[in-house]
């Protein structure tokens, strides 16, 4: 698989249950950071994790990072449907005098009312 | 919330003509981006810029391709001559370090549309 590629690529859940999405990575990484994107629109920014981090919460948002396994997860708990949106991980890698993301081709996340 | 604004929202153009797309970053970032996404595909990186010069440049980025902040407050994206494959949305994102722990904010994209 490519540098951060996310499954499942859709997933379809009922409001109010939780939403697990996966994302695993190939090569080192300074972070990783997670991107909602509603369709056709810009990315929003959800969570930051570096690489010397486990884990972090953001509200109902989870992720975990796990870099022995060059894996990460985000969960949403008790999803609404303004929800439903395309979800993107994006690994940070130093480039230069800074440092460029590379993103997964995203979750498709559905939740139905 | 201070955020990344990009126009014009949707940008319709004729092949081989040249684009202009506009940016306004986050006032007090120093670290600008621009990124692309081709419809149903991944957001690919096309450039970082830095100090008024680029710090960073994908396999995509050719000639063709320019970036420029000309005043204080805007950073643009040039496409000399446009083609067909260069349809996409376009995203902006700047940051206020060039850390990799810091957060890229993007705006809400510039769609390029080529005929």
């Amino acid at each position: 698989s490519q540098q951060g590629e996310e499954d499942p690529q859709a997933l379809s859940i009922q409001e109010g249950e939780n939403a697990t999405m996966n994302c695993s990575y190939k090569t080192s990484i300074n972070n990783l950071q997670w991107y909602r994107q509603n369709s056709g629109r810009g990315l929003v920014h959800l969570i930051l994790i570096r690489s010397n981090e486990r884990e972090k919460h953001s509200g109902r948002l989870r992720v975990t990072l796990d870099t022995s396994k060059k894996s990460s997860s985000l969960l949403i708990t008790a999803s609404r449907a303004a929800d439903t949106a395309s979800y993107f991980c994006a690994t940070g890698s130093s480039g230069g005098s800074n440092y460029k993301l590379t993103f997964g081709k995203g979750t498709l996340l559905t939740v139905n009312p | 919330e201070p955020e990344v604004t990009q126009t014009p929202s949707h940008q319709v153009t004729q092949m081989g003509q040249e684009v202009i797309l506009r940016c306004v970053p986050i006032s007090n970032h120093l670290y600008f981006y621009w990124y692309r996404q081709i419809l149903g595909q991944k957001v690919e990186f096309l450039v970082s810029f830095y100090n008024n010069e680029i710090s960073e440049k994908s396999e995509i980025f050719d000639d063709q391709f320019s970036v420029e902040r000309p005043d204080g407050s805007n950073f643009t994206l040039k496409i000399r001559s446009t083609k067909l494959e260069d349809s996409a949305m376009y995203f902006c994102a700047s940051s206020d370090t060039g850390a990799s722990w810091d957060t890229q904010y993007f705006g809400p994209g510039t769609r390029l549309t080529v005929l």
